[in-house]
C-alpha cells in the first residue's frame, strides 16, 4: 500500500512552454502532498506543501507565479512549470501523507524535466 | 534555523564491515527525525525513524538531544545496502528538511 505515481517521468519542453506534472495517491487518501526539486547529486529542496482544497504553501525562494500547484483532489496533485526556462531542467518529487499517518511521506518516482 | 547536516558525501566500505553514517541537526524544539534511502534507480523510501526505535534491514538510528545528533548504524554491512541515504526532520509541521545525503558504497 501507499503508492504515489507521477506522469510523465520525463519530459522535454522548448523554453517559453508550460509543462504540467501530475501526482497521483493511489491506494490511499493523500491530505498533503509536497513537491520537491533535486538537482543532480544534490539534496530534495522542498519547494511547496499543498492541502487538498486549498492554497499551496511555497517555500522562501520559489516562485508562485512560475511554479503552480492545484491539489484539487485527496488523490491529485499538478505542479505547472510555467514559461520554462533551461535552469528549470531538474527532478521533480512529489511525496504524500494520508490521513492517520503522522509525519510518513511517501515518495513518487520523481519527474526528471529538461527545458531545451 | 532548521538544518540537517550529513558531513560525509560517501561512505566506503568492505562487506561485512561496520557502518556509521553521521547526522546532525539543528532544531529549537524536539523534532522528529528520519532515514529516507534510495536505492539504485527507486524512489525514496523511509529506513527508519526515531520513535519507532525499531532496528530496520539490520540499521538502527539513536537520537542524542544532547549532541543533537541522529546517526545510522549497522555492525555488518552487506552489498545491497548500496544506496543513497538522507537524515531527514520534521517539527511542528509536516514538512521535511533534508540533508545532502550520504552515498554508500559496500564492496565485496
Amino acid at each position: 500500500g501507499a503508492v504515489v505515481s507521477q506522469h510523465p517521468s520525463w519530459v522535454i519542453c522548448k523554453s517559453g512552454t508550460s509543462v504540467k506534472i501530475e501526482c497521483r495517491s493511489l491506494d490511499f487518501q493523500a491530505t498533503t502532498m509536497f513537491w520537491y526539486r533535486q538537482f543532480p547529486k544534490q539534496s530534495l529542496m522542498l519547494m511547496a506543501t499543498s492541502n487538498e482544497g486549498s492554497k499551496a504553501t511555497y517555500e522562501q525562494g520559489v516562485e508562485k507565479d512560475k511554479f503552480l500547484i492545484n491539489h484539487a483532489s485527496l488523490t491529485l496533485s499538478t505542479l505547472t512549470v510555467t514559461s520554462a526556462h533551461p535552469e528549470d531542467s531538474s527532478f521533480y518529487i512529489c511525496s504524500a501523507t494520508g490521513t492517520g499517518s503522522t509525519y510518513e511521506q511517501y515518495f513518487g518516482p520523481g519527474t526528471r524535466l529538461t527545458v531545451t | 534555523a532548521q538544518r540537517v547536516t550529513q558531513p560525509e558525501k560517501l561512505l566506503s566500505v568492505f562487506k561485512g564491515a561496520p557502518v556509521e553514517l553521521k547526522c546532525n541537526y539543528s532544531y529549537s524544539g524536539s523534532p522528529e527525525l528520519f532515514w529516507y534511502v534510495q536505492y539504485s534507480r527507486q524512489r525514496l523510501q523511509l529506513l527508519l525513524r526515531h520513535i519507532s526505535r525499531e532496528s530496520i534491514k539490520g540499521f538502527t538510528a539513536d537520537l542524542n538531544k544532547g549532541e543533537t545528533s541522529f546517526h545510522l548504524k549497522k555492525p555488518f554491512a552487506q552489498e545491497e545496502d548500496s544506496a543513497m541515504y538522507y537524515c531527514a526532520l520534521s517539527g511542528s509541521s509536516d514538512k521535511l528538511i533534508f540533508g545532502t545525503g550520504t552515498r554508500l558504497q559496500v564492496f565485496p
